[in-house]
């Protein structure tokens, strides 16, 4: 059974860097076949997708948040990252890492973890 | 992008009742479709992919229809667990998009 585990600050200040780290165990990410994935939620509100990382290291934004944000891969620790630069209180929100098969759909999720963006 | 119109919103319903949630999509998508059912502060989980498969362990009352821009979640015979917010998303193109949501509540 795969299973997902974010990690990183709850809080953050305005302008710095927002910084989670999610955890994969029960699965390899260097088996391929898959997206490692970033979702967020807003609090109350709907979900939005960031972005994607392969085992490779090639990577997939949304062009909504593109400037700001950079997902990467450890293979060796099995876990895969989020940095989402310059963030303002619009970035507060629930961030769930999550595994998509290769162009298909979201099957795993991790539990999520709150972001909040003040000074 | 593929933009997503998920309808209604809201939906009152009594535990027994069937229910219907639409999601119309901007462009064709085929039947690259996902619906995912997600309870207060919990992850979302999946239902339904490809328009209308079940995931395994998802109860038969569950079912998905559609292809194309018109896609429709049904759940027959409401349960008490079924109270729960309810989004589509689109795995056509990227960037991958979700409805607004629809949440489920009783009446």
């Amino acid at each position: 059974q795969v299973q997902l585990q974010e990690s990183g600050p709850g809080l953050v200040k305005p302008s710095q860097t927002l910084s989670l780290t999610c955890t994969v165990s029960g699965g390899s990410i260097s088996s391929g076949g898959y997206y490692w994935s970033w979702i967020r939620q807003h609090p109350g509100k709907g979900l939005e997708w960031i972005g994607y990382i392969y085992y490779s290291g090639s990577t997939y934004y949304n062009p909504s948040l593109k400037s700001r944000v950079t997902i990467s891969v450890d293979t060796s620790k099995n876990q895969f990252s989020l940095k989402l630069s310059s963030v303002t209180a619009a970035d507060t929100a629930v961030y769930y890492c999550a595994r998509e098969i290769e162009g298909s759909y979201l099957d795993y999720w991790g539990q999520g973890t709150l972001v909040t963006v003040s000074s | 992008v593929i933009w997503m119109t998920q309808s209604p919103s809201l939906l009152s319903a009594s535990t027994g009742d069937r229910v219907t949630i639409s999601c119309r999509m901007s462009q064709g998508i085929s039947s690259y479709l996902a619906w995912y059912q997600q309870k207060p502060g919990k992850a979302p989980e999946l239902l339904i992919y490809a328009a209308s498969t079940l995931q395994s362990g998802v109860p038969s009352r569950f079912s998905g229809s559609g292809s194309g821009t018109d896609f429709t979640l049904t759940i027959s015979c409401l349960q008490s667990e079924d109270f729960a917010t309810y989004y589509c998303q689109q795995y056509y193109s990227f960037p991958r998009t979700f409805g607004q949501g629809t949440k489920l509540e009783i009446k």
